[in-house]
């Protein structure tokens, strides 16, 4: 399997400060079709995940142009430029490539 | 709008089966494989099983190959997992997914909690 190792694993953020969580794979994963499904997503704390990024840098709907995803390999990067209050929550990296498609331990966001 | 129900979690015994469902509507359900996730209380996420359109594939992850199997009933919009010989380790939050790789469409229902213990 994929294992994909995140970094940090606890991240305090200042509100407005810009974030940035990484996401190391134990392999590349690039798809016959040429593609790294490398998605990101966020869990806040109650809910369902929501995907905020797939294919390494495209948002999907509704995403804030805050985030950003960015990458290639085995390191990928999740960008807030600036954290608000809404984005407090748990980060997962996710590589859809191999099944079974798998998940980094999650980083937690909170505000300092 | 997309939206997608489990219903049928519950406590059961280690040994014991459960059966989840999932009602879909929004979408054109018998055209999109389908997938199932999990979350531990406190944990991570896992993905556990998907299924083609039809039927015809399936896959599964290690951990629950030969006692959960997924399908689907395209003639009523609804996806199901069966889960057999269930151990405490099962216990978790069983989400109904509906993601598209490669194209901004990501859907996840409430989730279901399966809890297994005596």
């Amino acid at each position: 399997d994929v294992v994909m190792t995140q970094s940090p694993l606890s991240l305090p953020v200042t509100l407005g400060q810009p974030a940035s969580i990484s996401c190391r794979s134990s392999q590349t994963f690039v798809y016959s079709d040429g593609n790294t499904y490398l998605n990101w997503f966020q869990q806040r704390p109650g809910q369902s995940p929501r995907r905020l990024i797939y294919k390494v840098s495209n948002r999907d709907s509704g995403v804030p142009d805050r985030f950003s995803g960015s990458g290639s390999g085995t390191d990928f990067t999740l960008r807030i430029s600036r954290v608000e209050a809404e984005d407090v929550g748990v980060y997962y990296c996710m590589q859809a490539t191999h099944w079974p498609w798998t998940f980094g331990q999650g980083t937690k966001v909170e505000i300092k | 709008e997309v939206q997608l129900v489990e219903s049928g979690g519950g406590l059961v015994q280690p040994g014991g089966s459960l059966r989840l469902s999932c009602a879909a509507s929004g979408f054109t359900f018998s055209t999109y494989w389908m997938r199932w996730a999990r979350q531990a209380p406190g944990k991570g996420l896992e993905w556990v099983a998907s299924i083609k359109e039809d039927g015809s594939e399936k896959a599964y992850v290690d951990s629950v190959k030969g006692r959960f199997t997924i399908s689907r009933d395209n003639a009523k919009n609804s996806l199901y997992l069966q889960m057999n010989s269930l151990r405490a380790e099962d216990t978790a939050v069983y989400y109904c997914v509906h993601m598209l790789r490669g194209l901004p469409f990501d859907y996840w229902g409430q989730g279901t909690l399966v809890t297994v213990s005596s």
